[in-house]
């Protein structure tokens, strides 16, 4: 079974509106973290936003926020005021476990475009 | 910040040569780093986790005599890919995760191999 779910292939959104990334997540573990990772097309991996599993409260950084429902176990990530530079390929993954050095798994992500 | 150099950012070679990638830990020591390859439009797939002064944990499907990886200090890891075919053509991203601190592992930049 997939660990991680994406069910967005690609995503158009109109600038300055807000758009959600789904990401539904499937583990066994009760300690485990969630991340959300932006790559463009240089490549490079830029982390946004985590969550772990333990947090009651969404994590939010700057126009990043994540809707985490541990029930669903989804962990959709919401930016808000989209800009043209926000477009992007967008990867969910998580992190069985508690420690740093556990591997992580991703999903298959989500392209992003923001459209002027 | 933690910060995770990989070079080379691009590399071409001819069929049957063997390519090395380097990913370095700047300003941390990495006793773990993870390798990942990633085929266009698709996810990051794990390769191998590398251990400093151990052998390197492969996954399952992916052949360690092809994929070499030598983890000798404490703050580099290199892969190596063995005689090259097309299809090894891929782009390869290492990560490193942080004692303590920070929950997000530190990618390197990526290396795009091309093999002719």
């Amino acid at each position: 079974a997939q660990k991680i779910t994406q069910t967005q292939p690609g995503m158009f959104v109109q600038e300055k509106e807000a758009v959600t990334l789904d990401c539904t997540y499937d583990t066994s573990d009760q300690s485990y973290g969630l991340f959300w990772y932006k790559q463009p097309s240089s490549g490079e991996m830029i982390f946004l936003i985590y969550q772990g599993s333990y947090d009651e409260q969404n994590a939010t950084e700057g126009r990043y926020s994540l809707n985490f429902q541990k029930a669903r176990k989804s962990a959709n990530l919401v930016i808000s005021a989209s800009q043209l530079g926000d477009s992007a390929m967008y990867f969910c993954a998580m992190r069985e476990g508690t420690g740093n050095f556990n591997k992580f798994y991703f999903g298959s992500g989500t392209k992003l475009n923001v459209k002027p | 910040g933690a910060v995770v150099s990989q070079h080379p950012s691009r590399v071409i070679c001819k069929s049957g040569t063997s390519v090395k990638i380097e990913c370095r830990s700047l300003d941390f020591q990495a006793t773990t780093m993870f390798w990942y390859r990633q085929f266009p439009k698709q996810s990051l797939m794990l390769m191998a986790t590398s251990n400093e002064g151990s052998k390197a944990t492969y996954e399952q499907g992916v052949e360690k005599d092809k994929f070499l990886i030598n983890h000798a200090s404490l703050t580099l890891s290199t892969l190596t890919v063995t005689s090259a075919h097309p299809e090894d053509s891929s782009f390869y991203i290492c990560s490193a995760p942080l004692w303590g601190g920070s929950t997000e592992a530190f990618f390197g930049q990526g290396t795009r191999l091309t093999v002719v």
